[in-house]
């Protein structure tokens, strides 16, 4: 198993900006699922995808998107930054559903400044 | 909507006690349970889990049982280490939905 890794691991960006954070999902899993943390809170489900498709969103804005593609990588892009934005995003990933539970990488730690 | 709720930290322990964890939940149809730990810096790791009433998830020295009738997941230890001391977080999925719905997350610190 080669694990869920993210890029990067700190991002510094200034509000307003756009941010593309990358995910590499663990080997056969064909489902991704994007998290926001908050400082001193539980992730919250951004969206997930299955197949490279959109399958599943939480409450969270259109300039939150997000792509899969077939070589099981994927990526969180989010538009028009605000200060809120600043979180630990995680990308997890399982085969075929989170029934059995999703491995998720290290996360990648954003700042808007 | 499913829910999780648990017990709020932090919690403060001596190396050899006792641990638990409360979680209760809230679910529309059957869920899985899933207990989470995530070290100081790090992402999460799942820690054990359930996917049907009565089942006993179990690692690391660490037992949660899946009690429907209370809808309880309570997670326990019986003997904590140093190396024990991590954020813990409760969640369930449900098979009709297609996310973890998280707890808030307990802190859990030992001291030596």
């Amino acid at each position: 198993e080669t694990g869920v890794t993210q890029s990067p691991t700190h991002l510094i960006k200034t509000r307003g900006q756009q941010v593309t954070l990358r995910c590499s999902s663990q080997s056969g899993h064909n489902t991704v699922s994007w998290y926001q943390q908050a400082l001193g809170q539980g992730p919250q489900f951004i969206f997930q995808y299955y197949r490279e498709e959109e399958n599943g969103r939480g409450n969270f804005p259109p300039r939150f998107s997000g792509l899969q593609f077939p070589n099981y990588s994927s990526e969180l892009n989010v538009n028009a930054l605000e200060l809120d934005d600043s979180a630990l995003y995680l990308c997890a990933s399982s085969l075929d559903s989170s029934y059995y539970g999703y491995t998720f990488g290290s996360g990648t730690r954003l700042t808007v400044v | 909507g499913n829910s999780v709720t648990q017990m709020e930290g932090p919690v403060t322990l001596s190396e050899e006690a006792f641990l638990t964890i409360n979680c209760t939940y809230t679910a529309t149809g059957y869920p899985s349970l899933f207990w989470y730990v995530q070290y100081p810096g790090e992402g999460l790791q799942l820690l054990l889990k359930a996917t049907k009433a009565d089942d006993k998830g179990s690692n690391k020295g660490f037992e949660a049982t899946y009690r429907k009738e209370t809808t309880s997941f309570h997670l326990e230890k019986g003997s904590v280490q140093v190396s024990d001391s991590a954020v813990y977080f409760c969640a369930l999925s449900d098979p009709n939905d297609y996310k973890l719905s998280f707890g808030a997350g307990t802190t859990v610190t030992v001291r030596a």
